[in-house]
C-alpha cells in the first residue's frame, strides 16, 4: 500500500459526460501528479499541484481540469468525454517541491468511455 | 523537447539470463533519473533511481548507468528470475520549461522459467 488513494477504482461512463476522479495523497506529501495511461502509451504527464498551486502542465486537454484543495486532496475533472479518454488514470504524490525523490503511485482510476 | 525515449518496447530472456533496457532524454538540464517497475494490473512502484552527480548505481541484481554527455541512462538487470517480468519505464526530471517528470513510453519484460 502506497498510502495514495484514489477514487473511484473503475467507473463507467457514455460519450459527452463529465467525471471526476479523485486523489488523497500521503500523509505530509505537499505534491500531487496526474498521469495518464492508455494502451501502449506509457504514462502521460497531465499536471501537478504542490501545497494548493499549479506547479506544471503536460499535454492536459482543455476539457480536463483540475485542482488541489487545502487539505492536500485533488480531483482531476474530464468532461465532454470522448471515447479515446478511455484509460486508467494514475495520481502520486510525493514530499516536497522541487521534485526530491520518489512518486508514490495510487493504485489507479480506471475510466470507460462507451 | 521535452521526450524520453525508451527501447526497445519488448523484450523476452530466459530465466538466468541478463537484460538491458536504453533511454535517451532530450533536456540537458535534466538532474534525476529514475526506474519504475510495473506489474500487470499493479501500480507502478520505483526501483531505482540515479542523479547526475552519479555515473553508475547498483542495488542487488540490478544496476543503472547514466552517461550525461550522450543523454541516455541504462537499467541492467542479471539473473533474471520470473518475478522480474513486468513492464519497466524510464524517466527524467526535466528542468527545461517548467519542472516535471516525464516517463519512457515502457519496456514489456518477458522472463521465460
Amino acid at each position: 500500500d502506497s498510502g495514495v488513494t484514489q477514487t473511484p477504482k473503475h467507473l463507467i461512463t457514455a460519450t459527452g459526460q463529465r467525471v471526476t476522479l479523485r486523489c488523497s495523497p500521503r500523509s505530509g506529501d505537499l505534491s500531487v501528479y496526474w498521469y495518464q495511461q492508455s494502451l501502449d502509451q506509457g504514462l502521460q504527464f497531465l499536471i501537478q499541484y504542490y501545497n494548493g498551486e499549479e506547479r506544471a502542465k503536460g499535454n492536459i486537454l482543455e476539457r480536463f481540469s483540475a485542482q488541489q484543495f487545502p487539505d492536500l486532496h485533488s480531483e482531476l475533472n474530464l468532461s465532454s468525454l470522448e471515447l479515446g479518454d478511455s484509460a486508467l488514470y494514475f495520481c502520486a504524490s510525493s514530499s516536497q517541491g522541487p521534485y526530491t525523490g520518489e512518486l508514490f503511485f495510487g493504485e489507479g482510476s480506471r475510466l470507460t468511455v462507451l | 523537447g521535452e521526450n524520453v525515449e525508451q527501447h526497445p518496447s519488448t523484450l523476452s530472456v530466459q530465466e538466468g539470463d541478463s537484460a538491458v533496457i536504453k533511454c535517451t532524454y532530450s533536456d540537458s538540464a535534466s538532474n534525476y533519473f529514475p526506474w519504475y517497475k510495473q506489474e500487470l494490473g499493479k501500480r507502478p512502484q520505483l526501483i531505482i533511481d540515479i542523479r547526475s552527480n552519479v555515473g553508475e548505481k547498483k542495488d542487488q541484481r540490478i544496476a543503472v548507468t547514466l552517461n550525461k554527455t550522450a543523454k541516455h541512462f541504462s537499467l541492467h538487470i542479471t539473473e533474471t528470475q520470473p518475478e522480474d517480468s513486468a513492464v519497466y519505464f524510464c524517466a527524467a526530471w526535466l528542468q527545461g520549461g517548467s519542472e516535471k517528470l516525464v516517463f519512457g513510453k515502457g519496456m514489456k519484460l518477458t522472463v521465460n522459467p
